[in-house]
């Protein structure tokens, strides 16, 4: 069965820290990942997507890696501040175009 | 490019009552897809489009539930004859077929509270 997992749930660093979040899966039949921010109450705002070929992207001041033999992705934030505290989901896909499976988040709060 | 959206984005129902929502994609996106979030868990896959033909069902999509897709651009959810756990966040996305990527982008979710 595909199974996404994250870790860790919940997790509250001070204003300026870098982090990762963690985000494993059971199937290595990877087709791309994707990691979303999710607001209070919203709707899912895509940040990265990497395909099976890659083994990063980066955008600003985050950085996402995969690596398919070990079953893992990493979303690294740098410089951390409070607007960007929300719950932050992983979702893989195992064919093109197929439906997403999902982690069910970290929830990420950064003090001021 | 307004990107994906959803009406209502809330609707609260009496138990027993049917409910319907929808989702209109990005212009140019042929796939749509439905899922479903309950609180403090990620979003659960329901069915999707590919233009107008359905090509895949969730087991969660009871006989209760049922999807359109009728000219191959917006989508309907209905929800017959609603029951408590229906209450959800329901979520629609949509992806361009063939483009390398097929990155989803989601719309605001429609809030499902049944009573």
């Amino acid at each position: 069965k595909q199974e996404v997992t994250q870790i860790p749930a919940a997790l509250s660093v001070p204003e300026g820290e870098n982090l990762v979040l963690n985000c494993s899966f059971t199937d290595s039949a990877i087709y791309n990942l994707q990691w979303f921010r999710q607001d209070p109450g919203k709707g899912l705002t895509s940040l990265l997507l990497i395909q099976s070929s890659q083994r990063e992207q980066t955008s600003g001041r985050l950085n996402a890696s995969l690596d398919k033999s070990s079953g893992r992705s990493t979303l690294y934030i740098a410089a951390s501040q409070p607007g960007d505290s929300a719950t932050y989901l992983c979702g893989q896909s195992l064919e093109y175009g197929n439906k997403l499976v999902f982690g069910a988040g970290t929830i990420l709060r950064v003090k001021s | 490019d307004t990107g994906v959206s959803q009406d209502p984005r809330h609707k609260i129902t009496k138990r027993g009552q049917n409910v319907t929502f929808r989702c209109d994609p990005i212009s140019e996106h042929n796939r749509l897809y439905w899922y479903r979030q309950t609180l403090g868990q990620g979003p659960e896959f329901l069915t999707y489009f590919q233009n107008e033909a359905q090509l895949e069902k969730s087991r969660l999509l009871s006989d209760r539930f049922s999807a359109e897709r009728p000219k191959g651009s917006f989508s309907t959810l209905e929800i017959q004859r609603t029951e408590q756990g229906d209450s959800a966040m329901y979520l629609c996305a949509s992806s361009l077929a063939f483009a390398s990527s097929y990155e989803q982008y989601f719309g605001p979710g429609t809030r499902l509270t049944v009573t």
